[in-house]
């Protein structure tokens, strides 16, 4: 079964430096997400891309965070100059939605932490 | 906007007992409702939708819209049962998802 992998799995950076996450979203997706949870609160949607353009951001998705899809396989997450209160998991989601199917299937998560 | 609330944050039930886990929203057009699990060290996950009407390993979850809830229930629950529940709502064009803070459903032996 078609899967959303996100690599790394855990990444630790010093804060002010610069990150990138990347997910491979199933290939038929058109959708793409991305949403972080920090230790202890709930899941947060952080930015929609679709058709090669953000359609959709979060009041968290500020100036310091960019997304991109180089490839057309790889979606990528950047956050240009990491603060502590970054530190959190980050998850990858692709949809279809094709025929009204809008299921989101999840990456198994990027855990970020900022030292 | 929309919100979802899980006025739950921990459940613990004895295995073979009925389960209730408690999910309200709001939302102001007509919303698409979710059940997500993530089992230990493994990937949020879809469980059930309120537009399919499916059981899942046993779930079932009835909207009711005059009450702006999806209840998720099991009669008879697992020791397998026990995981994080984050119910969700999606609306919008873009199909974002609205999670609530989440259920850790402990079945005990």
């Amino acid at each position: 079964e078609p899967e959303v992998t996100q690599t790394p799995s855990h990444q630790v950076t010093q804060m002010g430096q610069e990150v990138i996450l990347r997910c491979v979203p199933i290939s038929n997706h058109l959708y793409f997400y991305w949403y972080r949870q920090i230790l202890g609160q709930k899941v947060e949607f952080l930015v929609s891309f679709y058709n090669n353009e953000i359609s959709e951001k979060s009041e968290i998705f500020d100036d310091q965070f960019s997304v991109e899809r180089p490839d057309g396989s790889n979606f990528t997450l950047k956050i240009r100059s990491t603060k502590l209160e970054d530190s959190a998991m980050y998850f990858c989601a692709s949809s279809q939605y094709r025929g009204g199917d809008t299921e989101a299937f999840f990456g198994q998560g990027t855990r970020l932490t900022v030292v | 906007a929309q919100r979802v609330t899980q006025p739950e944050k921990l459940l613990s039930v004895f295995k073979g007992a009925p389960v209730e886990l408690k999910c309200n929203y709001s939302y102001s057009g007509s919303p698409e409702l979710f059940w997500y699990v993530q089992y230990s060290r493994q990937r949020l996950q879809l469980l059930l939708r309120h537009i399919s009407r499916e059981s899942i390993k046993g779930f079932t979850a009835d909207l009711n819209k005059g009450e702006t809830s999806f209840h998720l229930k099991k009669p008879f629950a697992q020791e397998e049962d026990s995981a994080m529940y984050y119910c969700a709502i999606s609306g919008g064009s873009n199909y974002k998802l609205t999670f609530g803070k989440g259920t850790l459903l402990t079945v005990n032996p």
